[in-house]
């Protein structure tokens, strides 16, 4: 059974740094395509980045220049670095593949 | 600029039918989709990808009730035989290696 397991979410002051990960089981990250996917308090989904088996990445417009996406073949491993945090960033953040979901990992923002 | 667009709400009584639309924007008619379920404080879960040719890909475990269809640009998400644990947020997604985007949406209420 496909497990992506989420870690690294918390609460940080605004400005700060923080580094997410997605382990795998019984699925290869670097040969799928792989998301973040953040939901606030409330809303939506919404896909913050996505990397592509080829290598290609996807950042949503909110989070271009303060996200980065990369992934590690021998821990099996996906990674969200998210900098310079906001407010606004204070969510849920879901590992995702095409098929599979993670559990979440909460990221809260504030002073 | 791709954008799916849902509903915000349906609903339907307990046994019946409901037909849910994801629409994707001018020029992206060709585009396949995900349709993902999210119940009530729980992380989202895989329904099926739905191509343009209205074949349709489910993932495991979900069952016949739950079928997949398009006409034209839109995507359809057919529940039958609805029971109380189908009341969730029902989000569609982009499949493909371009642009990433989820629709706002449909919150699906059994009477």
């Amino acid at each position: 059974e496909v497990q992506l397991v989420e870690t690294g979410g918390g609460l940080i002051q605004p400005g700060g740094s923080l580094r997410l990960s997605c382990a795998a089981s019984e699925f290869i990250v670097s040969s799928n395509y792989m998301s973040w996917v953040r939901q606030a308090p409330g809303k939506g989904l919404e896909c913050v980045s996505a990397l592509y088996s080829g290598g290609t990445t996807y950042y949503a417009d909110s989070v271009k220049g303060r996200f980065t996406i990369s992934r590690d073949s021998s821990k099996n491993t996906l990674y969200l670095q998210m900098n310079s945090l906001r407010p606004d960033d204070t969510a849920v953040y879901y590992c995702a593949s095409r098929k599979n979901w993670g559990q979440g990992t909460l990221v809260t923002v504030s002073s | 600029q791709l954008v799916l667009t849902q509903s915000p709400s349906a609903s339907a009584s307990l046994g019946a039918s409901v037909k849910l639309t994801c629409t994707l924007s001018g020029g992206h008619s060709t585009y396949a989709i995900a349709w993902h379920q999210q119940q009530p404080e729980k992380g989202p879960r895989y329904l099926m990808k739905v191509n343009s040719d209205g074949s349709q890909s489910k993932g495991d475990g979900i069952p016949d009730r739950f079928s997949g269809s398009t006409s034209g640009a839109e995507r359809y998400l057919t529940i039958s035989s609805l029971q109380s644990e189908d009341e969730a947020d029902y989000y569609c997604q982009t499949w493909g290696t371009g642009p990433v985007a989820f629709g706002g949406g449909t919150k699906l209420t059994v009477l």
